[in-house]
Formats: structure tokens, sequence, C-alpha cells
């Protein structure tokens, strides 16, 4: 079975520039989240998606940050404009959690990004 | 307000060993555990978890433990091998919400 797959791997942009992650989920999970790993952290929430409905968005930065999960498949997490302070790890995690019960999230390998 | 602590930033076991690994919550709604472990430029792979209603759960070489009463988790390895090395992450969530809160994690590091 293939895993959560995310590109690009590897992002430098300078700041005010505009930047967007691109996560494929496992098949057939109905959930999607994006986290953000600042260095030192854990993973923090940004959004998560079930199907293609917003059922978590309390911590997106909205003014800059916008996310979409067109046809409850793919996701895009874009930022526009980034800042310096928007270095970090963006993971994508997927599963199989349809609204109640325990979930296990299986995480792509993340894209790393650089503001300048 | 951080709700899930791992206060232990780094930890260093000679292979062969048992690697205590420990979180602890602040949180009374969060009903299920989870550790995940990751590698350098990976993203963090799922480990073993724990409902709130066990106090245990074995999975080959790792164990949790949970203190419901305590507000406090443990991951056990035994025995420690040089592949364990690596970030553990402690994570807590809700049954009806989903939402993961992380720890800030963990260093092991096994030595020969």
């Amino acid at each position: 079975e293939a895993g959560v797959a995310q590109s690009p791997r590897y992002k430098i942009i300078e700041k005010r520039q505009s930047v967007a992650f691109w996560c494929n989920p496992i098949s057939g999970h109905a959930t999607l989240y994006w986290y953000q790993q600042i260095l030192g952290q854990g993973p923090k929430l940004l959004i998560q998606f079930q199907n293609n409905g917003v059922v978590d968005d309390s911590q997106l930065p909205k003014d800059r940050f916008s996310a979409e999960r067109l046809k409850g498949v793919d996701s895009t997490l874009k930022i526009q404009p980034a800042k310096l302070e928007d270095s970090a790890v963006y993971l994508c995690a997927s599963s199989t959690w349809t609204g109640a019960g325990s979930d296990t999230q299986y995480f792509g390998p993340g894209t790393r990004l650089t503001v300048l | 307000d951080q709700q899930v602590k791992q206060n232990s930033p780094s930890l260093s076991v000679q292979e062969g060993r048992i690697s205590i690994l420990n979180c602890d919550y602040t949180n009374s709604m969060f009903d299920y555990f989870l550790w995940y472990k990751k590698y350098p430029a990976e993203g963090p792979t799922f480990l073993i978890s724990i409902s709130s209603i066990k106090d245990k759960n074995e999975d080959g070489r790792f164990t949790v433990f949970l203190n419901k009463s305590a507000k406090h988790l443990s991951l056990h390895i035994v025995p420690s091998q040089p592949g364990d090395s690596a970030v553990y992450f402690c994570a807590a969530g809700t049954g009806t919400a989903s939402k993961l809160t992380f720890g800030t994690g963990t260093r092991l590091q096994v030595t020969l």
C-alpha cells in the first residue's frame, strides 16, 4: 500500500513570495491533515479535512495560509505572502477517521520550507 | 499552554538495555495516546497506541503504559537496538475530534 505522498520535498523562497505544497493521501482515507513542525517542536495541526469539508482550521493563519481538498482526495496548502517565521516542515497526514472513535494518522515525508 | 509535555529532550541508552521515554499531559479529555518515531528527513511513523480504558499495550519490543490518575504515559523499548535511534513524539487525542496534540519529542540515542 502506497503511503502519503508530498511534494516538493524542499523549497527555498524569499519573504513575501508565495508557495504551494501538494499532498496525496493513502487511498481510501477520508480524513487529511496539514501540520506545521517548527524546529525543536512537535507537529502543530493547521487544518483537518474530512472528505472535502473542513473539520478544524482554528490554528490556520487565514490571512496568509489557505488550503483546499478538491474532490476529497489530493490537497494543496498555500502560503501567500510568506514570512520568515513560516520556515518549518509542513507535514501531511491521512487517516480513516470518519467522525468518531480513536484515530491513527499516517504521515508523509514532509516539505521543508526555508524563507529567507 | 502545552497540553502534552515531554520533559526530556534527549536520552542515551546502551544497546540491549531498556529505554524509557516519558510523557505528561494536562487535558483530562484526552482518551487515546500514540507514540510516533521520526528519523531525519522523514515524516513521523506510527509506533504504538493506547486507549484510556487500558493501562498497558504491548507490541513486540514496545510497551506503552498509561497512568490516568497521574496523567502520565511512558514508552518502554526492550531491548534497545541501534536502529531505534530517532526522535520519539508522544501524541494525544479525543475520540470525538481526531485532532492530535503532540509533545516536543525526545531524541533517543542507542549506543553500541
